[in-house]
């Protein structure tokens, strides 16, 4: 089973500043890693795959890098909606597929 | 615009078995997709349950296969899942989620969640 990893566990940022999140994997996944949102109370939503490709509807602020097993996810400017769990999830090797334990966004 | 709303027992007793369902909309059980659940122990992260296709193939999770089955109903446009043998740590959100198409493992579609407590 790969193990994602993801840093830090809580990332304290203020509105309109970048927030960089790490995902890195136990074993090389290639580029087949995708990126959810979830707030408190929803279901985690879909913002990249591919590690690099935005769903739809997801704005431009939000980016995706990283191939192998080290990856990031970039807010270039967060906005009050921003504020969130993220987490990571490889789609490389199954069974099973395998998300990483989310970092909290949290307001500065 | 597929949707999911996931439905079921919200209290389990332990040793019994966990049933829920995802009804599907907006779309149709038998196109590309895959169908999945997830699920997310409170104030914890998301494990990867087991996910199928309309034609009736499978993949679990291995550390859940012994205990966890997955169907589909094309008739009522709904997937299901049953787990066995329940404990309190399998107490959780639980999600049904699909893909947008055969070839991706990704979530593009997720049902609101139905908690289910596993309590006598």
């Amino acid at each position: 089973e790969i193990v994602m990893t993801q840093s830090p566990a809580t990332l304290s940022v203020s509105p309109g500043k970048r927030a960089t999140l790490s995902c890195r994997a136990s074993q090389n996944i290639r580029s087949n890693l995708a990126w959810y949102q979830q707030k408190p109370g929803q279901a985690p939503r879909l913002l990249i795959y591919g590690a690099s490709t935005r769903a739809t509807g997801i704005p431009a602020r939000f980016s995706g890098s990283g191939s192998g097993t080290g990856f990031t996810l970039t807010i270039s400017s967060l906005q009050s909606e921003d504020f969130a769990v993220y987490y990571c999830q490889q789609y490389n090797n199954w069974p099973p597929w395998t998300f990483g334990q989310g970092t909290k966004v949290e307001i500065k | 615009q597929v949707q999911l709303q996931e439905s079921g027992p919200g209290l389990v007793k332990p040793s019994g078995t966990l049933s829920l369902t995802c009804a599907v909309s907006g779309g149709s059980i038998s196109s590309t997709n895959w169908w999945s659940w997830v699920r997310q122990p409170p104030g914890k992260g998301l494990e990867w349950i087991g996910e199928i296709y309309h034609s009736g193939s499978t993949n679990y999770n291995p550390s859940l296969k012994s205990r966890v089955t997955i169907s589909v109903d094309k008739s009522k446009n709904q997937f299901s899942l049953k787990l066995s043998s329940v404990t309190a740590a399998d107490t959780a959100l639980y999600y049904c989620a699909s893909t947008r198409a055969y070839s991706n493992n990704w979530y593009d579609y997720w049902g609101q969640g139905t908690l289910v407590t596993v309590s006598s």
